[in-house]
């Protein structure tokens, strides 16, 4: 299996700042015959199912504000949140979807300094 | 829109079978390029994925789990399940059904599957004890 492991498990960030979300895989999760990376950024806010944020780890779902930004390539991933809001309290998730079984990090939870 | 809900039992025995379902509406489980799959999260912890099922019937499991569970289409294909055996209090969790983003195409037609969970449904607690 591809293990997920993202940092930090958790962060305080003023309104208004950055909130920086890091995601690391295992093995590569890029497929060399279209170049994409099988990544995929969550949010899932209290008591609600995870919405889809990001998929080939930068496409930004509709939707989503442009205040969010997933970059990165290979094995290291990056969720940024530009400007955060009060509304983006919540934990973020990466998952794989590259092989079988699909994993997903253990959650990195975002809080208003 | 395609919308999804879980239903079944809150409370199951240790060592009985946990059985949910999934109703599709909005849309048709019959549509190729979709899967249809099952992810658990225990109170205050994070997803697993447990499995999933294509158009065609196809499953894939997580190995995790290979050995208790069992995917179906319902009857009418507008609902599927997940039976799980031998459930332990470790079991005990939301579980969520999702469909993924189905195909993206390339200028040659050849299709790169988009295996991000894009429709969810609210999630059905189950619980574990005796």
């Amino acid at each position: 299996d591809i293990v997920m492991t993202q940092s930090p498990d958790s962060l305080a960030v003023s309104l208004g700042e950055r909130a920086t979300i890091n995601c690391k895989s295992s093995q590569s999760i890029l497929y060399t015959s279209n170049n994409k990376n099988y990544l995929a950024w969550y949010q899932q806010r209290p008591g609600q199912p995870p919405k889809l944020l990001f998929y080939w780890a930068s496409t930004r779902e509709s939707g989503v504000p442009d205040r969010f930004s997933g970059s990165g390539s290979g094995t290291d991933f990056t969720l940024t949140i530009s400007g955060l809001q009060a509304e983006d309290v919540a934990i973020y998730y990466c998952q794989q979807y590259y092989s079988t079984p699909q994993t997903f990090g253990q959650g990195t939870k975002v809080e208003i300094k | 829109q395609v919308q999804l809900r879980e239903s079944g039992p809150g409370l199951v025995r240790p060592s009985q079978t946990l059985a949910l379902t999934c109703t599709v509406s909005g849309g048709s489980m019959s549509t190729t390029g979709y899967y249809w799959s099952w992810i658990r999260q225990p109170a205050g912890k994070g997803l697993e994925w447990i499995g999933r099922l294509y158009s065609s019937g196809t499953t894939d499991f997580n190995p995790s789990f290979k050995s208790r569970i069992t995917l179906a289409f319902g009857t009418s294909k507008s609902q599927f399940s997940l039976q799980m055996t031998s459930v332990t209090a470790a079991d005990t969790a939301v579980y969520y059904c999702a469909r993924d983003k189905g195909d993206q195409f390339d200028s040659d037609g050849y299709p790169y599957p988009i295996r991000a969970f894009d429709i969810w449904g609210q999630g059905a607690t189950v619980i574990v004890s005796s």
